[in-house]
């Protein structure tokens, strides 16, 4: 059984780096596109972008100058970070698996990490 | 980028009854090579994370009671719960996953009548 276990700060002051790691058990993360997903308060999911094996990366065109998505093949775990964050950054970060390729639906998702943008 | 659309923004259906969410896409995600819609629809509920209900606009996940269908193409989509049951009470959202940037429409909040 696949699982995804979100982790990081909750707490990042602004202008600061987000750093959020997946934990992935059950399954490698080669072969798989691993996504980033956000749940704003009170807004709707919001793609952030996914890291696949072998350095690929694909990022929203709105975050793509603040984030960079990475696999840790060793230990099995798909990061994300986001530089110079704002109080718009708050937000549940989920991480969730493609299940059948670059373009396939997010099959598996992990509970999700609250991470709040605050002085 | 896709935008996607969907109503209405909330409903409310007595137990037992039909509930239809439409979703609308800006442009086509049926990929005519292989006759596939690139189009998903997860339920969320409180405190918990998305869940896919339907892939390729039609096909249920593992798992998925059979009241819950999908329908459309190219542009127009559907999801239906036949039967409404306690727990379908969430939040869904159709997403396209036709081309980055993948996108979601805003959400759907099924409840009882």
């Amino acid at each position: 059984q696949v699982q995804l276990q979100e982790s990081g700060p909750g707490l990042v002051k602004p202008s600061e780096t987000l750093s959020l790691t997946c934990s992935v058990s059950g399954a490698s993360v080669i072969g798989y596109y691993w996504n980033w997903i956000r749940l704003p308060p009170g807004k709707g999911l919001e793609w952030i972008g996914y890291a696949y094996s072998r350095g690929g990366a694909k990022y929203s065109p709105s975050l793509e100058s603040r984030v960079t998505t990475s696999l840790d093949t060793s230990n099995n775990q798909v990061s994300l970070k986001l530089t110079s964050v704002t109080a718009a950054d708050t937000a549940v970060y989920y991480c969730a698996r493609a299940g059948k390729g670059q373009l396939s639906a997010f099959d598996i998702w992990g509970q999700g990490t609250t991470v709040i943008v605050s002085s | 980028d896709i935008v996607m659309t969907q109503s209405p923004d909330s409903l409310a259906v007595s137990l037992g009854e039909r509930a239809t969410i439409n979703c609308k896409s800006s442009q086509s995600v049926l990929f005519t090579p292989n006759n596939k819609n690139y189009l998903a629809w997860y339920q969320q509920k409180p405190g918990q994370p998305p869940k896919l209900v339907i892939y390729w606009a039609s096909t249920r996940e593992s798992g998925v009671p059979d009241r819950f269908s999908g329908s459309g193409s190219g542009t127009d989509f559907s999801l239906t719960i036949s039967s409404l049951q306690a727990e379908d009470v969430a939040v869904y959202y159709c997403q396209q996953y036709y081309s980055t940037p993948f996108t979601f429409g805003p959400g759907t909040k099924v409840d009882f009548k």
